[in-house]
């Protein structure tokens, strides 16, 4: 029984250059969220796939964030041109599906550490 | 605009005793859902307990309980009989209906507990 795995778990990026986050969602989990921790800080939500559609990409930051899930599986979270205040713990969660008002079990990954130098 | 607050950075409590974690929330959505979620230094975001606004009863799971007032918006947790394995990071989290047009769940920035031997 697999959970939510993510890779790399940690990842150093110079400024100014692109960077992929991937996520494997527990298989057949239809909901999948991405969601940014600073340090010190709770989760903020980034965006959020049910199946492949992305249904909500209000958190994203800037348009140098990008976020995709083809196959409606593994998803990938994209920056481009990082900047130093990209630094955060980037976190994948996925669930069964979404009830109406919550009730679903969130099952989160281990996250990816970004520092952009 | 929807808020979670949690007042209290960390607390301490005695092993064997039960302790309160503070949440309050604001949101003018009338159907909504409240969560718990534990974060040990390993990283990993567990999910604790959920609450749906229309829910008569408060939730309970085990140790965990929510005491949930509507009109107070309040969703304190209660952890009862803690344990050393309790000590981590807890965030209170909100989610709207999906009938509002968003999936964004909103985390509080969490309180820190230490449970002493």
């Amino acid at each position: 029984g697999a959970g939510v795995s993510q890779s790399p778990r940690y990842k150093v990026a110079k400024r100014g250059q692109d960077v992929a986050l991937r996520c494997d969602p527990i298989s057949g989990h239809v909901s999948l969220f991405w969601y940014q921790q600073a340090l010190g800080q709770g989760p903020e939500f980034l965006t959020y796939f049910q199946n492949e559609a992305q249904l909500d990409k209000s958190g994203l930051p800037s348009d140098r964030f990008f976020a995709e899930r083809p196959e409606g599986s593994v998803s990938t979270l994209k920056i481009q041109r990082t900047q130093q205040e990209d630094s955060a713990v980037y976190l994948c969660a996925s669930s069964l599906v979404l009830r109406s008002s919550g009730g679903e079990t969130q099952y989160f990954g281990p996250g990816t550490r970004l520092l952009v130098l | 605009a929807q808020k979670i607050t949690q007042t209290q950075p960390g607390m301490f409590v005695q092993e064997k005793e039960a302790v309160t974690l503070d949440c309050t929330y604001d949101t003018s959505d009338p159907s909504y859902g409240l969560f718990w979620y534990k974060q040990p230094s390993s990283g990993e975001m567990i999910f604790l307990i959920y609450q749906g606004s229309y829910d008569q009863q408060n939730a309970t799971e085990g140790r965990y309980s929510l005491n949930f007032q509507k009109a107070r918006k309040s969703a304190n947790l209660v952890i009862s009989a803690s344990q050393l394995g309790d000590s981590a990071m807890y965030f209170c989290a909100m989610r709207p209906a999906i009938t509002s047009g968003t999936y964004k769940y909103i985390f509080g920035t969490g309180t820190r507990l230490k449970v002493l031997a």
